[in-house]
């Protein structure tokens, strides 16, 4: 039974592009969840989609969008990146009306 | 405004002694909480589980963590640690009636365990 799976492991960009991060649910999990853990910090909650829409958003600016597909994997993207993006971002999966979320092994995201 | 504090950021214990990591946290509804454990450059694996009815809740590798609601504390304890448990371990809530993505973490608690 494979977990959840993100992709790409490690990434590196310039002050100013955009970066598109993809993460794929545990097995029979139909709701993504996408969080961003700093240096040194707790992971911090960025949004929520459940059949393809966006349900919750944390405290993030618009320039964190995101998207799910039919076959529930998701993707975050990030525009117009700033040095304080750098960050290891988690995709958690679950199922609708259960509480607990499992996650992935993260993407390294270093902004230069 | 909920949040999560977990008390101590580094806590040094040697093999085989106990350890207790304290989280506490602030909510005026009713909460859930997990404890998670994040081993050196990956992610979170899920440790334990409050949810609802025993305060005591067991999890994987023996530990196990007792929830205090007039405390509003969810410590997480083990009595006899192992080399391997060296990790950073994190607290987190969620609330009922609030979107059940919506988990608020707390910055960490780094256990060293030295032989």
């Amino acid at each position: 039974d494979a977990g959840v799976t993100q992709s790409p492991t490690h990434l590196i960009k310039t002050r100013g592009q955009q970066v598109t991060l993809r993460c794929s649910p545990k097995s029979g999990h139909d709701t993504v969840s996408w969080y961003q853990q700093a240096l040194g910090q707790g992971p911090q909650f960025i949004f929520q989609y459940y059949e393809e829409e966006e349900r919750q958003r944390g405290n993030f600016p618009d320039r964190f969008s995101g998207h799910q597909f039919p076959n529930y994997s998701s993707e975050l993207n990030v525009n117009a990146l700033l040095l304080g993006d750098s960050a290891l971002y988690l995709c958690a999966s679950s199922l609708a009306g259960s509480y607990e979320q499992y996650f992935g092994p993260g993407t390294r995201l270093t902004v230069t | 405004a909920q949040s999560v504090t977990q008390l101590d950021s580094q806590v040094p214990v040697f093999e085989e002694a106990p350890v207790e990591l304290r989280c506490n946290y602030s909510s005026s509804v009713s909460v859930y909480l997990f404890w998670y454990v994040q081993y050196p450059n990956q992610g979170l694996q899920l440790l334990l589980k409050y949810l609802s009815g025993s305060t005591l809740v067991k999890g994987i590798n023996g530990f196990e963590a007792e929830f205090n609601k007039s405390q509003t504390s969810f410590h997480l304890r083990k009595p006899s640690v192992h080399i391997s448990d060296t990790a950073e371990y994190f607290c987190a809530v969620g609330h009922y009636g609030g979107s059940q993505g919506n988990l608020i973490f707390g910055k960490g608690t780094k256990l060293s365990v030295k032989p």
